[in-house]
């Protein structure tokens, strides 16, 4: 079955650092686009970025532009974001997920916390 | 930047009730538009896609309509595991973003 599992998630100093992970199986990964969407505590969902089947084409949210960086890795079946200079307005659950169309997102993983606080 | 609005905010609802939910984009979106539902503390699952597919293993009482700048969603008879947030969003081609909206929670009355 279609497992998207995201980790690298936890507490961080505001300027600090964090690398997310989403294990991709069940599906051939290549075959889908990826995005990474978060969700602050208790709000709504927010788009953070975006990356084709073959990681040429990339899109970022306004807020996260220039401090984050998607990818992937097809032969390991993996979406990263590397996420630098964080702010507490970071904090947020961020899930992966997958289109096998451009325009929507048909599934989701279950998410990784990310804390920003001193 | 296109701009997605949902309403109401907040929906009391009873079993077997016929609910509906609206999202009006600031600007013509043609029918590039989703909803999902999401459980408290579960991942959002996708229902509708390009404004009125269902997608595959969605209920059928689940169904969206509309296209430019005005959708709905539909629930045709409430059922216990419909409680939950929904959430429209819209791709816009032309300039790449994907927008949500602020959701709308459908409690029980």
């Amino acid at each position: 079955q279609v497992q998207l599992v995201e980790s690298g998630g936890g507490l961080v100093k505001p300027g600090g650092s964090l690398r997310l992970s989403c294990a991709a199986s069940g599906f051939t990964f290549s075959d889908f686009y990826m995005s990474w969407i978060r969700q602050a505590p208790g709000k709504g969902l927010e788009w953070v970025s975006y990356i084709s089947t073959t990681g040429q084409t990339i899109y970022y949210a306004d807020s996260v532009k220039g401090r984050f960086t998607i990818s992937r890795d097809n032969a390991k079946d993996s979406l990263f974001l590397q996420m630098n200079s964080l702010r507490a307005e970071d904090t947020a659950m961020y899930y992966c997920a997958r289109g096998l169309i451009r325009d929507h997102f048909d599934y989701w993983g279950q998410g990784t916390l990310v804390t920003v606080s001193s | 930047d296109i701009q997605m609005t949902q309403s109401p905010s907040t929906l009391s609802a009873s079993v077997g009730d016929r609910v509906t939910i609206t999202c009006r984009a600031s600007q013509s979106i043609g029918t590039w538009l989703a909803w999902y539902q999401q459980i408290p503390g579960k991942a959002p699952k996708l229902l509708i896609y390009k404004a009125s597919n269902l997608e595959s293993g969605v209920p059928s009482r689940f169904s969206g309509s509309g296209s430019g700048t005005e959708f709905t969603l539909t629930i045709s008879s409430l059922q216990p595991d419909d409680f939950a947030t929904y959430y429209c969003q819209q791709y816009n081609n032309y300039s790449p973003t994907w927008t949500f909206g602020q959701g709308t929670k459908v409690e029980i009355k």
